[in-house]
């Protein structure tokens, strides 16, 4: 398996731009984590999905962000419109059986 | 609520020395335990993890933690650091089967020659 896919590995806009991140769980897997990483606040759990559906999203930062998983292959995270302070790396991760699997990240700058 | 905490942000230790990473987590119910490890411009690595069983858990390259409740802590360890052990060290903490992570942190190992 080639692992958690994401996309893209690097993404530069301007504030106010749309921005999505891709991800491609491992397949099989049940649940569906999206993370953010921070010099200042570490690593954060933003949202996570089970069998597609989300379960919960109390570490989403605000309505300009919002997550979807269409199916069990395929997830976006959004953000409309963008910050300079959601300048991040954004991690995608799923799991099963105790263990969770992380992507490569997609760094975001938000100029 | 459930929160990990890391004392260090940093531990430089020369190679081949013996090295503790210090993790200790709140949490009101049984958890499970984990240390991730990230190298620079890459995802985490699950390196070890604590469901349920013996309280010492090793890894194949050669760190433990142990389990201990009285303490709540889960501390990482190993007896003799490569260099190519560089690297930011995570604990992870989850209270139930959906194993969603409450990060520490992190401790940035730096091994030196």
């Amino acid at each position: 398996d080639a692992g958690v896919i994401q996309s893209p590995r690097h993404e530069v806009t301007e504030m106010g731009q749309e921005v999505t991140l891709r991800c491609k769980p491992i397949s099989g897997h049940d649940y569906l984590f999206w993370y953010r990483q921070t010099m200042m606040r570490g690593l954060e759990l933003l949202i996570y999905f089970n069998n597609n559906v989300p379960i919960d999203d109390s570490g989403m930062p605000e309505d300009r962000f919002s997550a979807k998983m269409p199916n069990a292959s395929f997830s976006t995270l959004k953000i409309q419109p963008s910050e300079p302070r959601d300048s991040a790396v954004y991690f995608c991760a799923s799991n099963v059986g105790g263990e969770l699997f992380f992507g490569e990240g997609s760094r975001l700058t938000v100029l | 609520a459930q929160s990990v905490t890391q004392l260090d942000s940093q531990v430089p230790v020369f190679e081949e020395a013996p090295v503790e990473l210090r993790c200790n987590y709140s949490s009101s119910v049984s958890v499970y335990l984990f240390w991730y490890v990230q190298y620079p411009n890459q995802g985490l690595q699950l390196l070890l993890k604590y469901l349920s069983g013996s309280t010492l858990v090793e890894s194949i390259n050669g760190f433990e933690a142990e389990f201990n409740k009285s303490q709540t802590s889960f501390h990482l360890r190993k007896p003799s650091v490569h260099i190519s052990d560089t690297a930011e060290y995570f604990c992870a903490v989850s209270e139930d089967s959906s194993y969603k992570l409450i990060f520490g942190s992190g401790t940035r190992l730096l091994v030196r020659p």
